[in-house]
């Protein structure tokens, strides 16, 4: 079962920043927080991961907290295109890549 | 930049018939996965393959499902007698290490529908 908590779904206008809040209280100090997001019906696609400290992509940025017990994506200008459900994964060792409902993220002009 | 291919894109096979999903995984990567989501429903794992062996399977992956690896390239999966419920899209996926600091990357997957 997933071990993260995010919203159903969120909007954002176009050219704004979208922030997506994940909740993963129960992370352990070897396990990293991973980004996917899934366009339509088309395959996930990875967006970004970190493990203690904030990342930052072409794609996007993640803020881990502190205590790592939650963490938020960050699409800087969000564009239509960004239309999609982003699921929030927590990954360690050897375990495999379990999705979630994940958050749908609708951008309007 | 490199991606995971799958073919067919759209397979529509009869009840109790024979399948065979194809990918080509990035090709310095040594896991390899296929996932499947039904229409409406959670992306689901079904195994993962490294070393030309099964390392993890799920419940869903019974004795109808089986994968290879025939070539250096391609990684197959096959459902052998095709059911009602099988319909859905099947992803692969590959990445370099089978560990946590290592993505997966995804192909744009394959919709069985099952007749």
């Amino acid at each position: 079962d997933a071990k993260t908590t995010q919203p159903t779904s969120m909007d954002c206008a176009e050219g704004r920043a979208a922030n997506l809040p994940c909740n993963h209280s129960t992370i352990s100090g070897n396990e990293y927080v991973y980004w996917y997001r899934q366009i339509h019906s088309q395959g996930p696609q990875y967006i970004i991961h970190g493990l203690k400290n904030n990342e930052t992509n072409e794609m996007a940025s993640l803020i881990i907290t502190e205590d790592r017990k939650s963490s938020t994506l960050i699409l800087p200008h969000a564009t239509l295109r960004d239309t999609a459900v982003y699921y929030c994964i927590v990954l360690g060792g050897s375990e495999k890549l379990v999705f979630g409902k994940g958050t749908k993220l609708t951008v309007n002009p | 930049e490199p991606e995971v291919t799958q073919t067919p894109s759209h397979q529509v096979t009869q009840m109790g018939q024979e399948v065979i999903l194809r990918c080509v995984p990035i090709s310095n990567h040594l896991y390899f996965y296929w996932y499947r989501q039904i229409l409406g429903q959670k992306v689901e794992f079904l195994v993962s393959f490294y070393n030309n062996e099964i390392s993890e399977k799920s419940e869903i992956f019974d004795d109808q499902f089986s994968v290879e690896r025939p070539d250096g390239s391609n990684f197959t999966l096959k459902i052998r007698s095709t059911k009602l419920e099988d319909s859905a899209m099947y992803f692969c996926a590959s990445s370099y290490r089978g560990w946590g600091n290592s993505p997966l990357h995804f192909g744009n997957g394959t919709r069985l529908t099952v007749t």
